[in-house]
């Protein structure tokens, strides 16, 4: 099983500034990872698939980056509705394995 | 618009069983791989499993058997058995659709959740 490990845990910025997310695979994905967003009692969304493609309706403040087992989410200006937590999973390898979050709150 | 509305969640006793279910609506249901995904109180999302448009099935190790999932493409209507629950099966039930018919996840559209408790 591929585990994916999301640093920092918790990344606490304030609205404006840069937030840069990590997700390194146990092995390589090569480019078959998608991040989520989750916010407080909603479903999860879609971001980013296939390491770098925004998912349709996506601002493009949202980007990603990587390939094989190191991966980036970057925001690059925090806008308010952007405060939530960050999934990175895989589709690589069976079982499709998410990673543990990575969570942005306000600072 | 696609629409995935799940149902079925409730309490039900350690060793007990539950059938959800997930009413897909605007889009070619019979095409599209269909996954369900949990997420345990204050915990994150785990993969569950996925069943792909001619019924190939995937799952997680850690289900053991235990799930099985199905559908019926007449019905545009995605199940998930689950047996012999125990206290960590308790979550919130998500199903969801991938984003393209031919390949698997990632998942684009997601239902509400359903919420399976299993506590006596």
């Amino acid at each position: 099983e591929i585990v994916l490990t999301q640093s920092p845990a918790t990344l606490s910025l304030s609205p404006g500034e840069r937030a840069t997310l990590s997700c390194r695979a146990s092995q390589s994905v090569s480019s078959f990872l998608a991040w989520y967003q989750q916010k407080p009692g909603q479903a999860p969304r879609l971001l980013i698939y296939d390491a770098s493609n925004r998912a349709t309706g996506i601002p493009a403040r949202f980007s990603g980056s990587g390939s094989g087992t190191d991966f980036t989410l970057t925001i690059s200006s925090l806008e308010p509705e952007d405060f939530a937590v960050y999934y990175c999973q895989q589709r690589h390898i069976w079982p499709f394995t998410f990673g543990p979050g990575t969570k942005v709150d306000i600072k | 618009e696609v629409q995935l509305l799940e149902s079925g969640g409730g309490l039900v006793q350690p060793g007990g069983s539950l059938r959800l279910s997930c009413a897909a609506s605007g889009f070619t249901f019979s095409s599209f791989a269909m996954s369900w995904v949990r997420q345990a109180p204050g915990k994150g999302l785990e993969w569950v499993s996925t069943i792909r448009g001619g019924g190939a099935t995937y799952y997680a190790d850690s289900l053991k058997g235990r799930f099985t999932i199905s559908r019926d493409n007449s019905k545009n209507t995605l199940y998930l058995q689950m047996n012999s629950l125990g206290a960590e099966d308790t979550a919130v039930y998500y199903c969801a659709k991938d984003r393209v018919d031919w390949e698997l996840l990632p998942f684009d559209s997601w239902g509400q959740g359903t919420l399976v408790t299993v506590s006596s």
